[in-house]
């Protein structure tokens, strides 16, 4: 199976609303994470990323929660607006120490939806 | 924004054939690394280039292959194309760094149609 996997296919949200899209990993040597969003028809958007010697990390209106203990990685948006309506993908790198050369492992993707 | 260019943007192909996917990397940035991403599914890692070298390689057969130019640019080919190799195929770079890591920023794809 995946390394990488997305709790939920789709989340539906109020405007305004906070909104938290969960992710599961299960290489335990992972030591860097990304969130990208993605627009229909557009590549991969960086949005924030994280390692493993850190447990949350904020950005603007985001905020990226790891507990490595259970393997979890979740993303905060917070006062969620119509523009952030995509699909979110949890990344993982094993090989941060060493310039990435394993690559990305994605998951599936959580589709946003944001309700008006 | 993220400085890294891919071209074309949309192609169709038939089974069969070769094609060729450009990118241009973000400046400054010294490694570039191929995806494909079929329809509802996340990115799949094909390889990465570093300084003009393969250093890492997905679960893709060879005739996938690629090119990283001295100024950082890169090539995806692809043999042989079979209808399965319709995807859109990301280009990524990154600048590894020790400070900031290893920050993977992505091109708007290239759309292969093959038929």
């Amino acid at each position: 199976g995946e390394s990488v996997g997305l709790h939920l296919p789709t989340l539906s949200v109020q405007e305004g609303d906070n909104s938290i899209i969960n992710c599961a990993y299960s290489n335990s040597a992972s030591d860097y994470f990304i969130w990208y969003k993605q627009e229909s028809g557009k590549g991969p958007q960086f949005i924030i990323d994280i390692r493993s010697n850190m447990d949350k990390r904020q950005g603007q209106r985001v905020t990226v929660l790891l507990n490595k203990t259970v393997k979890h990685l979740s993303l905060q948006i917070a006062a969620t607006q119509p523009g952030d309506s995509a699909v979110y993908f949890c990344a993982e790198n094993p090989a941060y120490s060493g310039g990435g050369a394993d690559g990305l492992t994605f998951g599936k993707g959580t589709h946003l939806i944001i309700q008006p | 924004e993220t400085g890294v260019t891919q071209s074309p943007t949309h192609l169709i192909k038939t089974r069969g054939q070769q094609v060729t996917l450009r990118c241009s990397s973000q400046s400054g940035h010294n490694t570039v690394s191929w995806y494909q991403q079929a329809l509802g599914q996340g990115p799949q890692f094909i390889f990465q280039y570093y300084r003009e070298e393969e250093n890492g390689r997905g679960n893709f057969p060879p005739r996938f292959s690629g090119l990283q130019f001295p100024n950082y640019s890169s090539e995806l080919n692809v043999n042989a194309l079979e209808l399965d190799d319709s995807a859109l195929y990301l280009c990524a770079s990154s600048l590894w760094d020790r400070a900031s890591g290893n920050t993977i920023y992505f091109g708007e794809g290239s759309w292969l149609t093959v038929v």
